[in-house]
Formats: C-alpha cells, structure tokens, sequence
C-alpha cells in the first residue's frame, strides 16, 4: 500500500497562474484533509471532506478550491496564486480506529513558491 | 490565543537523556494526538489518547483531561529522534484537528 501520496513534490508559479495538487489515499478512509504549514504556524487545515460527495470549508479557505472526485482523491486547486499562498501543503486521510476515534495519515508534502 | 500551545519550542539533548515534552489545551477535547515530523518533512502519528497513558516503545504520552494537559516523553533519547513533535487536539463534536505550532527536539551524540 503506498498510504497518501502527493504530487507534484515540489513547484514554482508566477503570481496570478493556477495549478491544482493531487492527493490519492489507497486505504479506503472517508475523510481527507487539506493542510498548509508555514514557519511558526501549527498546521492550518483549508479544507476537508468527510465522505465521498461532501467537501467542507476549514480554517484557510480563502483562494483555495477542492473536488473530492471519489472515494481516492482530493484535490486542491489555486485559480489565481498569491505569495501569500507560498507554503508547505500536506493532504491527509483519516481512518477510524477501534473505539478510539480517528487517526490521520499524511501525505509526503508539496512545497509551493509563489513568485 | 492559541487553543493548543506546546513547551518547549525548542529542546536540545544529549543522547541518553529523559526528554518531556509539554501540551496545554483550551477546548473540551474527545482525543488528543502526538504526531512526529522528520526532518526531510514528513508527518506520523505517535499515538492518539482519549485518557490515560500510552507507551510505544521508547515513547510514553499520557494525558490528563481535567487540567487539560498532555506529555509526550521519550525514555534513552537517541539522535535519531531529532524532529518536530506535534500536539493536535480535537474539539468535542467535531471531525478536525487544531494543531500546537510544535516543539523542535535535536538529540546530540
């Protein structure tokens, strides 16, 4: 099982371009997660689906747009990027364990630039 | 303010050494997590505690929910142990995680 993976690992766009991160989970878990970290910040989730068919807005979502396109796959799309949007981007899935609630698992990471 | 804040920031060691690391909380929680970050960036989860304490090798967290507190400790600190160590909390109710800013452990020989 690959678990999460992320693609691109690593990209530079110029202001104003769009582009659109990939993330596939292979362990059958409902949920997914959007994240971007930045220095000094904790994680900040931008946006989430809880099942197939359902996306829900976190705490960043502000320039950001997400298709969960089934079961496998979130996706993050910046129509119009910003330097404010220069970050480290994580997707995650979420698996419930037994009677413990849910455990996440994160994706390998894309480092955005945005010049 | 944040709702999840960690201590230390930052902690240096010696090999060998008994390493607490610290996570205070704000909110009613239903499970607390401690996750690990390498230093080439990527992110595991330690463990998940709705009460009590927990021990995975080395590592032991335990968790206090009345003084909303946790403690990530790590028993014979060993180099390779050098990261960043992630408290995030979920709220009561809800599905997401609020992450502490982390506390970065360098572990020297």
């Amino acid at each position: 099982n690959a678990g999460v993976t992320q693609t691109p690992k690593f990209q530079v766009l110029k202001t104003g371009q769009s582009m659109t991160l990939q993330c596939a989970q292979d362990m059958n878990h409902n949920s997914m997660y959007w994240y971007r970290q930045d220095p000094g910040m904790g994680l900040r989730l931008i946006y989430y689906s809880a099942s197939e068919g359902t996306t829900d807005k976190g705490e960043v979502p502000n320039g950001y747009n997400v298709s969960r396109l089934n079961k496998r796959e979130f996706s993050l799309r910046l129509e119009s990027a910003a330097p404010s949007q220069t970050s480290v981007y994580f997707c995650a899935s979420g698996g419930r364990d037994r009677g413990n609630g849910e455990t996440q698992y994160f994706g390998p990471g894309t480092r955005l630039l945005v010049l | 303010k944040n709702e999840v804040e960690q201590s230390p920031q930052n902690l240096t060691a010696q090999e060998g050494e008994f390493i607490t690391i610290n996570c205070s909380y704000s909110v009613g929680i239903s499970a607390l997590h401690w996750l690990q970050q390498h230093p080439g960036g990527g992110i595991v989860s330690l463990f998940m505690l709705s009460s009590g304490k927990k021990k995975h090798g080395r590592l032991i967290a335990t968790i206090n929910i009345q003084e909303k507190h946790s403690s990530l400790h790590i028993t014979a600190s060993h180099p390779r142990d050098s990261a960043v160590y992630i408290c995030a909390v979920r709220p009561g109710g809800s599905e997401k995680l609020v992450f502490g800013k982390g506390t970065k452990l360098t572990v020297n020989p």
